[in-house]
């Protein structure tokens, strides 16, 4: 397996735009993890999934913020708009049963 | 909410020198996980641990589940340059209303001088 695939790897956009993040979580894994790290607040745990459903969304920062898991191999998390203060880099990260293993990341800066 | 404090912040040390880094809590876990993190990359795994009072070894790197279950160390011995990095201790809750659930400390940044 290639591990947990986030797309883009950077992306550079303007304040108010919408931006999408991208995950294909490893094969076989039922629990699916979005992270944010910042300097300031470390990893802060977003939103996470068990068999496609959202179990805790309390991180979510605010409601410009949605994430989505329509299957098993894809999710999306959205920011609309967007803002300067959401820049951070943005981690998707699955499991089977406790290990998680994380993607790349996606850098995101807003402008 | 539910937080794990990680100290210390910050490490730098001579290689060759042994390196302690712990975590706590408040709340009370099934797992402690310790990642590292390279720069421009994702936290990668270093250790699992499963059970109260667990040891386990992975090379230098040891790791040690709190009896009490709210607590984790990990320590690496004979630091070498290529051990710099963020190192992240990771916990899974009990309970519930948190199965699955994994939040991370706030991380140990390790320098090594050669």
């Amino acid at each position: 397996d290639a591990g947990v695939i986030q797309s883009p790897r950077h992306e550079v956009t303007e304040m108010g735009q919408e931006v999408t993040l991208r995950c294909k979580p490893i094969s076989g894994h039922d629990y699916l993890f979005w992270y944010r790290q910042t300097m300031m607040r470390g990893l802060e745990l977003l939103i996470y999934f068990n068999n496609n459903v959202p179990i805790d969304d309390s991180g979510m920062p605010e409601d410009r913020f949605s994430a989505k898991m329509p299957n098993a191999s894809f999710s999306t998390l959205k920011i609309q708009p967007s803002e300067p203060r959401d820049s951070a880099v943005y981690f998707c990260a699955s499991t089977l049963n406790t290990e998680a293993f994380f993607g790349q990341g996606t850098r995101l800066t807003v402008v | 909410g539910q937080q794990l404090n990680q100290s210390p912040q910050s490490m730098f040390i001579q290689e060759g020198e042994d390196v302690s880094m712990n975590c706590t809590s408040s709340s009370i876990f099934n797992t402690w996980l310790w990642y590292k993190q390279d720069p421009g990359e994702g936290p990668v795994l270093l250790i699992a641990l499963y059970k109260a009072g667990e040891l386990t070894s992975n090379g230098r790197l040891t790791a040690q589940f709190g009896i009490t279950r709210k607590d984790s160390f990990l320590n690496i011995s004979a630091s070498i340059p290529s051990d710099v990095g963020i190192y992240f201790c990771a916990g899974q809750l009990r309970g519930s209303s948190n199965t699955g659930k994994l939040i991370f400390g706030q991380g140990t940044t390790l320098q090594v001088k050669p």
